[in-house]
């Protein structure tokens, strides 16, 4: 079992709908984050955060420790929103380990 | 600051050659990583520097690997000889005291024939 678990693998979305993306972990982490992986290959990092929720414009991220699970959700979602979402954790020794990500296409 | 930057963007070289990727972080950056990315096993952490002194290097997958940071605006990753298996998309990422965001380059994609 992976220690970083995304769901769903693939999500297909109308354009303004509502969309979320879990993780969960299995390791004691210091913090969680949220990356975007654009189709050209880029990587951008939208979150980084150890407990409760941060916002930025439409991204949402939320986490919950007890549980070992965050959520990441996009607001009037749009088709350049299209791309891989990863998720990643960094353990106690701040080792990074990363979900499979999340292939989001938002269509018109 | 112009980001991370990472060369060169692509290469392609025969099996066995010695091959050489480079990466400028962010200045004043205290951490530098490298990541790979493939298709089968997404992305993975090789190895990461604190103030130039690399810290874990457990990801490295064998002894073909290494990695230098011989000052603080100058990292190096290194495969002699390469492989096949080695193909896939090496990223390079920087950030202040981790676990900070880190600030990722935009790869270099290579391919081993």
């Amino acid at each position: 079992k992976n220690e970083v678990e995304q769901s769903p693998q693939n999500l297909t979305a109308q354009e303004g709908e509502f969309i979320t993306i879990n993780c969960s972990y299995s390791v004691g982490i210091s913090a969680l984050h949220w990356l975007q992986q654009h189709p050209g290959g880029g990587i951008v990092s939208l979150f980084m955060l150890s407990s409760g929720k941060k916002k930025h414009g439409r991204l949402i991220a939320t986490i919950n420790i007890q549980e070992k699970h965050s959520s990441l959700h996009i607001t009037a979602s749009h088709p350049r929103d299209s791309a891989v979402y990863i998720c990643a954790v960094s353990d106690q020794n701040n080792d990074m380990r990363f979900g499979a990500g999340t292939r989001l296409t938002v269509k018109p | 600051d112009a980001g991370v930057i990472q060369s060169p963007r692509h290469e392609v070289t025969e099996m066995g050659q010695e091959v050489t990727l480079r990466c400028k972080p962010i200045s004043g950056h205290d951490y530098l990583f490298w990541y790979r990315q493939t298709m089968m096993r997404g992305l993975e952490l090789l190895i990461y520097f604190n103030n130039n002194v690399p810290i874990d290097d457990s990801g490295m997958p064998e002894d073909r690997f290494s990695a230098k940071m011989p000052n603080a605006s100058f990292s190096t990753l290194k495969i002699q000889p390469s492989e096949p298996r080695d193909s896939a998309v090496y990223f390079c990422a920087s950030s202040f005291f981790p676990p900070d965001t880190q600030y990722f380059g935009p790869g270099t994609r290579l391919t081993v024939l």
